[in-house]
C-alpha cells in the first residue's frame, strides 16, 4: 500500500480555513484517498475520500491534483473543535481489491486556537 | 445505542495473563478489524477479517489471536500478556468503504 506523508503538526485561529497537504508518491491506479479524524481517546471518523478533482461534503473539500501524487484535505472556517489528529490514507478501502486495508500514519495534529 | 462497541473500556493486568478484549457490532457489516495505537502514533493492524470464516493477519499480529464468533462479534485475545502491549486497542467495522471505528479498550499491562 502507498506511504503517506504529511506534516506532523499544524496550528491555525478559529474561523480561518486549514489546508492540510498529503504526499503520496506510489498511489497505485486502484487506490481511493481518505482522510480521518481523530479525538484524543476516540476512534478516528470518516471524514472524506475521493479519487481525482474534487470531493466536497458538509465538512471538508479534498482537492487530488491530475497526476494524485499528493491531496489536500481543506476545512473551512475551523472552531476549536476541530483540533484533533488528521490522517491521510491511500488503499483499497472501496473494496476493489480483496483487501480493505487501512494503513495509518502518523497523521497531522491540528491546533485551532483562539 | 452505538454501532461498534466494545468491552472492557479500560483493563489492567499482568504480565503473562491472557487477555480477551470484545467487539459487537449493529452495522451489519462483514468486515472487522482490530487495530492497537501506541501514544503520538498513528493506527496499526493486528487482525481483520472479511466473514466468519475469513480471517487475516495485519501488519503486528504476532502475541494476539481472534476468534470471529458471528457476523455481529469479533474477539482479540492475548496469549501472554507483556508491557510493551500497553495500549489503545480499537476493534472497526467495514462494508467495503469507510471504517466505523468502535470507542476503544485502553489496556495496561504490568
Amino acid at each position: 500500500l502507498a506511504k503517506t506523508t504529511q506534516p506532523i503538526s499544524m496550528d491555525s485561529y478559529e474561523g480561518q480555513e486549514v489546508n492540510i497537504t498529503c504526499s503520496h508518491n506510489n498511489i497505485a491506479t486502484n487506490d481511493y484517498i481518505t482522510w480521518y479524524q481523530q479525538f484524543p481517546s476516540q476512534g478516528p471518523r470518516f471524514i472524506i475520500q475521493g479519487y481525482k478533482t474534487k470531493v466536497t461534503n458538509e465538512v471538508a473539500s479534498l482537492f487530488i491534483p491530475a497526476d494524485r501524487k499528493s491531496s489536500t484535505l481543506s476545512l473551512p472556517r475551523v472552531s476549536l473543535s476541530d483540533t484533533a489528529v488528521y490522517y491521510c490514507l491511500v488503499g483499497d478501502a472501496r473494496g476493489s481489491s480483496n483487501t480493505g486495508k487501512l494503513i495509518f500514519g502518523q497523521g497531522t495534529t491540528l491546533q485551532v486556537k483562539p | 445505542d452505538a454501532d461498534v462497541t466494545q468491552t472492557p473500556r479500560n483493563r489492567i493486568t499482568k504480565t503473562g495473563k491472557r487477555i480477551m478484549l470484545e467487539c459487537s457490532q449493529t452495522k451489519g457489516h462483514d468486515r472487522m478489524y482490530w487495530y492497537r495505537q501506541d501514544p503520538g502514533l498513528g493506527l496499526q493492524l493486528i487482525y481483520y477479517s472479511f466473514d466468519v470464516k475469513d480471517i487475516n493477519k495485519g501488519e503486528i499480529s504476532d502475541g494476539y489471536s481472534v476468534s470471529r464468533q458471528a457476523q455481529a462479534k469479533f474477539s482479540l485475545s492475548l496469549e501472554s500478556a507483556i508491557p510493551n502491549q500497553t495500549a489503545l486497542y480499537f476493534c472497526a467495522t467495514s462494508d467495503r468503504g469507510e471504517q466505523f471505528f468502535g470507542p476503544g479498550t485502553r489496556l495496561t499491562v504490568l
